[in-house]
């Protein structure tokens, strides 16, 4: 079984710049998450859909990151414009049922995209 | 809020040592708990799952306890080894519907041969 796949692995921009993030998730997952990990700290959630819709998004500063999940398949995250404090780890996470509390809470994490903003 | 806090924030052990770590957390109206670990540079790999209805669940050498009244959970590593150098995550869904899940900041594990 194929995992949850995320492009670029690293990214640096300049402050004010934008940036997109991809994430593939596991084929039949209804459920997709992103997390920013900042160093030294655990994930915390930005948005979570399921299938194509937003379940959560309170999280999710909203003047710079936007999410879509198009066909309920893929899911792109974009910042715009970036700043330095958005330099982290942007994960992405999916499951097969469509609330984790349902599934039993089993995600799985893709790799992740390192951003760097100078 | 709920609020998950992970101690010791690192810790060095020679091989072959048991050891414990640590996972607390504030609101005891949880769906389950989990136990991540994460290579540096990589994505976050599930240990164990333990529903709120249980006690403990185990996975080779791996043992996680939950005492949900208490709001704590133990990750109990036997015979330790360099491979399980990494950061071990604490992670809770909160019992509502539609929730995800409310990490802890990680211990960091170091084994040394």
């Amino acid at each position: 079984e194929a995992g949850v796949a995320q492009s670029p692995r690293y990214k640096i921009i300049e402050k004010r710049q934008s940036v997109a993030f991809w994430c593939n998730p596991i084929s039949g997952h209804a459920t997709l998450y992103w997390y920013q990990q900042i160093l030294g700290q655990g994930p915390k959630l930005l948005i979570q859909f399921q299938n194509n819709g937003v379940v959560d998004d309170s999280q999710l500063p909203k003047d710079r990151f936007s999410a879509e999940r198009l066909k309920g398949v893929d899911s792109t995250l974009k910042i715009q414009p970036a700043k330095l404090e958005d330099s982290a780890v942007y994960l992405c996470a999916s499951s097969h049922y469509g609330s984790p509390v349902r599934a039993g809470g089993k995600l799985f994490f893709g790799s992740g995209t390192q951003l760097s903003v100078l | 809020k709920q609020e998950v806090t992970q101690i010791p924030a690192a810790l060095s052990v020679p091989e072959g040592e048991n050891l414990v770590l640590n996972c607390s957390f504030t609101d005891s109206a949880i769906y389950n708990l989990q136990w991540f670990r994460q290579d540096p540079g990589k994505g976050l790999t599930s240990l164990l799952l333990i529903q709120s209805s249980q006690r403990e669940q185990t996975s080779g050498r791996l043992n996680a306890s939950l005492d949900k009244s208490s709001g704590r959970s133990t990750l109990y590593i036997a015979a330790s080894q360099p491979g399980d150098s990494a950061t071990y995550l604490c992670a809770v869904t909160n019992n509502q519907a539609g929730t995800a899940l409310i990490f802890g900041k990680g211990t960091t594990l170091s084994v040394s041969s």
